[in-house]
């Protein structure tokens, strides 16, 4: 257990309504991932982060942003969700031996 | 850039009998290689990886594998398969060039005949 929190885990929205995805670590780590999982396509990366304010685009960023204001908080943001982004959306850390953990997931259904 | 490819999307095996999950990856640096697995509506868990050091690799819950270079390969197997092994599994490779960004096989759900 890497100490990650996924909240809200479950979510329905509209067409063109704004969400926003945390993701929560208590274990200082620097860099944190966002990615998405759809079936036959495994995940996803969409952005991450190596430090507060530090984010990098990943191979799925368009229609989403990120902010880290702080190091333990890790925000996801569809600014106007669409269909396409329903999906089950993971949050990760690189822990230790450059590993990858992954929190519970949050899964958005875009009507 | 780095890619894997998850051959069979299916697997069904008896319990009991050998689970082989293959996975071939593409990297221009050595990888780093992972393999994860997902119970139902729960998120990734770490199974094994390999990062250089010994080439078979053992893991959590009798899982090995072994990495081939030269087939760039880094199959999964587990000699005798329990009903608790129904999951979906998925490799990774790690690009250690650009952030430690994993790139995903699509995944293989495996199911467990009594």
């Amino acid at each position: 257990d890497a100490g990650i929190t996924q909240s809200p885990r479950h979510k329905v929205t509209e067409t063109g309504t704004p969400v926003t995805l945390r993701c929560h670590q208590t274990e200082n780590h620097r860099y944190m991932y966002w990615y998405r999982q759809d079936p036959g396509h495994g995940l996803r990366l969409i952005h991450y982060s190596y430090g507060v304010k530090d984010t990098d685009k990943g191979e799925v960023s368009d229609g989403y942003s990120v902010s880290r204001s702080k190091t333990e908080d890790f925000l996801l943001t569809l600014e106007s969700a669409t269909s396409s982004q329903t999906s089950v959306y993971f949050c990760a850390i690189r822990g230790s031996g450059d590993t990858q953990y992954f929190g519970p997931g949050t899964r958005l259904t875009v009507l | 850039a780095q890619s894997v490819t998850q051959l069979g999307s299916h697997v069904s095996v008896s319990e009991g009998a050998l689970v082989l999950l293959r996975c071939n990856y593409s990297s221009s640096v050595p990888p780093y290689l992972f393999w994860y697995v997902q119970y139902p509506n729960q998120g990734l868990q770490l199974l094994l990886k390999y990062t250089s050091a010994a080439t078979l690799v053992k893991g959590i819950n009798g899982f090995e594998a072994e990495f081939k270079k030269s087939e760039t390969s880094f199959h999964l197997t587990k000699p005798s398969a329990h009903m608790s092994d129904a999951a979906e599994y998925f490799c990774a490779v790690s690009d250690l060039t650009n952030d430690y960004k994993l790139s995903f096989g699509a995944g293989t759900t495996v199911t467990v005949r009594a």
